[in-house]
């Protein structure tokens, strides 16, 4: 099985910052990787997939890079609405999730 | 619009066999590329995929709860359904489906999720 580690597993950070969530995979998955938000007690919400697609309607202050094992989001200025739980997902073999990061008010 | 919801128990004992159904609309299954996913969440914790199903009646399962786990589509209705066998209370969760989009294999649109507690 693939196994996905997302660091940190929470990060404290203030409007206007700019925030990096990183993901790694136990094995090559090229870039086979999707990023999700999720509110609470909301479904997750699509923000990048193929590693580096931003999905339509997505505010474009997300992205995402990477390939092989290692793979980052990025929220280049923090929004209010951005604080959130984040998920990464391989989708190379079957399908598995990191444990996600919660991105919270500092 | 796509939309996709969950239905099903909300209570299920210890042992029992859970059914729960996808509906949705906004697309047909019958389209190549396209798939239907449950996946799941313990309350405060991850997200863990439990199966897919393909337009073309492909099933891949969770290698860990493959045993437990069916899958099946009525492409007529517009709906899916999955069944989970000898449920335990570490099976307590919102289950959620969502559409596999023609992209790739990850999920463009959720369902509002259900909660299943599973409890004597």
């Amino acid at each position: 099985d693939i196994q996905m580690t997302q660091s940190p597993s929470t990060l404290s950070a203030s409007v206007g910052d700019r925030v990096t969530i990183t993901c790694r995979a136990s094995q090559s998955i090229s870039t086979s990787l999707a990023w999700y938000q999720q509110k609470p007690g909301k479904a997750p919400n699509l923000l990048i997939y193929k590693a580096s697609v931003l999905q339509s309607g997505v505010p474009s202050r997300f992205s995402g890079s990477g390939s092989g094992t290692e793979f980052t989001l990025t929220i280049s200025s923090l929004q209010p609405d951005d604080f959130a739980t984040y998920y990464c997902q391989q989708f190379y073999t079957y399908w598995t999730f990191g444990q996600g990061t919660k991105v919270e008010i500092k | 619009q796509i939309t996709l919801k969950e239905s099903g128990p909300t209570l299920v004992k210890p042992t029992q066999t859970l059914t729960l159904t996808c509906t949705f609309s906004g697309f047909s299954l019958s389209t190549s590329g396209l798939g239907v996913t449950w996946i799941r969440q313990p309350p405060g914790k991850a997200l863990e995929w439990l199966a897919l199903i393909y337009w073309n009646d492909n099933k891949p399962y969770s290698p860990s709860l493959q045993s437990r786990l069916t899958i099946t589509k009525d492409t007529s209705k517009n709906q899916v359904v999955l069944t989970m066998t000898n449920m335990d209370p570490v099976d307590t969760a919102t289950y959620y489906c969502g559409r596999r989009g023609a992209s790739g294999s990850f999920v463009d649109y959720w369902g509002q999720g259900t909660l299943v507690t599973v409890s004597s």
